[in-house]
């Protein structure tokens, strides 16, 4: 079974800076999906950023990248040019190669914005 | 669009009742899911359906049924509510298409409580 992990419960950053979240997983499949998915205090559950784990090339939406190492099985979120409205609950998420109707979550981690 | 409706936001069941959480989308799409999400966890499957008249369960599908009789609608049944049940729900709906057009949209959410 597939497994996700994030291990930040928790992280805050200033407005303007940079901050990187961390996420890892587990799956014995060669060909997957990965996404970052924001959820605000509205808990409205919104797409930031998508991967396809047979491209090297890293996604990029805006001021949102990731860092995306197949061989360590990890999937980093880089906000860059941090804004208020980016605090919220981010969640990692796996989903196997044509079935993204059953995605796996990790834990989530909650950030929050100074400013 | 609409996108993807969920109805009730709110509700508070006591213990052995029953109740129906409806889902519904407007944009054709063939799969949709459910989920729920616990404090301090991501989202888990609850059951999926590729089509209707085809669904299956997902990672906590027990207490839990699920029918799809019409592309646009995936209701969640409650048959005895237990306060285990207490959670967040979402609904989430995707096109059949494969590669990163198969993308889920989610819902808002329905809070439940059971005492």
């Amino acid at each position: 079974a597939q497994t996700v992990t994030q291990s930040q419960p928790e992280m805050s950053v200033q407005e303007a800076e940079t901050v990187t979240l961390s996420c890892t997983y587990d799956t014995s499949e060669s060909n997957y999906y990965l996404f970052w998915y924001k959820q605000p205090p509205s808990r409205q559950m919104i797409l930031v950023i998508r991967q396809e784990a047979y491209k090297q090339q890293n996604a990029t939406e805006n001021r949102f990248s990731v860092n995306f190492q197949k061989a360590a099985k990890s999937f980093s979120l880089k906000i860059s040019d941090s804004q208020l409205g980016d605090t919220a609950m981010y969640f990692c998420a796996f989903s196997p190669q044509g079935g993204s109707e059953k995605l796996v979550f990790g834990k989530g981690t909650k950030l929050t914005e100074n400013p | 669009n609409a996108g993807v409706t969920q109805t009730p936001k709110f509700q508070v069941l006591k213990t052995g009742q029953s109740m129906t959480l409806q889902c519904a989308q407007d944009m054709n799409h063939e799969y949709m899911s459910w989920y729920r999400q616990d404090p301090g966890m991501g989202l888990r499957l609850i059951h999926y359906s590729v089509g209707a008249g085809i669904t299956d369960q997902g990672e906590v599908p027990n207490g839990y049924n699920v029918s799809r009789s019409t592309t646009e609608d995936f209701p969640l049944r409650l048959l005895s509510a237990a306060p285990s049940q207490t959670s967040v729900y979402f609904c989430a709906s995707r096109r059949r298409a494969s590669g990163l057009k198969d993308t889920q949209y989610f819902g808002p959410g329905t809070r439940l409580t059971v005492l």
